[in-house]
């Protein structure tokens, strides 16, 4: 099993820029999340999906947007970058809630 | 808003020496606390996670203490090595309702040695 699998690694923008960021896991979760990670302010909650066609906003939703057509994939869209959303990107996913979230490597992202 | 609230910042310990990170929390539904260790370049992983029926959970040289009265819990390290120097993160959650994972801004432990 990959577990979950983030692309790019890295991505610089331009500010207006848009671009998504792409998640997969290949373990059968419901549960799938991205949260922004900065330096001193541990893990934001971007979005969440509890299945394929639901989703939800977290604690940072702003400048976001995300889909779940499938089980495995969830990918977090971001339109008109700024530079306020410079940051490390991670994917996570879990059988439930309140059980072992697994993370991806994260992808780190540049606005300039 | 739920906060989980978390220090030290960050904490140099010697080789052999015990470590000691402590998380308090305010939302008293919360009845999952794990503990999440992150290496440089990569992401969280699982370390050890706790429910509120017991007071003590140890996984070999790592343990949670739990006070429900108190509101907090903490991790111990036991004979820190130098492989534990990492970021470490305290979370809280509750398992009803769609609850997802509130985390503590992190502590960056170094292990000298």
């Amino acid at each position: 099993n990959a577990g979950v699998t983030q692309t790019p690694k890295f991505r610089i923008l331009k500010i207006g820029q848009s671009m998504t960021l792409q998640c997969a896991q290949d373990m059968n979760h419901n549960y799938m999340y991205w949260y922004r990670q900065d330096p001193g302010m541990g893990l934001k909650l971007i979005y969440y999906s509890v299945g394929a066609g639901i989703t939800d906003k977290g604690e940072v939703p702003n400048g976001y947007n995300v889909s779940r057509s499938t089980t495995e994939d969830f990918p977090l869209r971001l339109e008109l970058a700024a530079p306020s959303q410079t940051s490390v990107y991670f994917c996570a996913s879990s059988y439930g809630e309140s059980t072992e979230q697994f993370f991806g490597p994260g992808t780190r992202l540049t606005v300039l | 808003q739920q906060q989980v609230k978390q220090s030290p910042q960050s904490l140099i310990v010697q080789k052999g020496g015990i470590s000691i990170i402590n998380c308090a929390y305010e939302n008293t539904a919360f009845d999952y606390f794990p503990w999440y260790q992150q290496f440089p370049g990569k992401g969280p992983a699982l370390l050890i996670a706790i429910r509120p029926d017991v007071s003590e959970k140890k996984e070999g040289r790592f343990t949670i203490s739990f006070n429900k009265s108190a509101k907090q819990f903490s991790l111990h390290i036991m004979d820190s090595q130098p492989g534990d120097s990492a970021t470490y993160f305290c979370a809280a959650s509750m398992s009803s309702g769609y609850s997802t994972l509130t985390f503590g801004k992190g502590t960056m432990l170094l292990v000298s040695p």
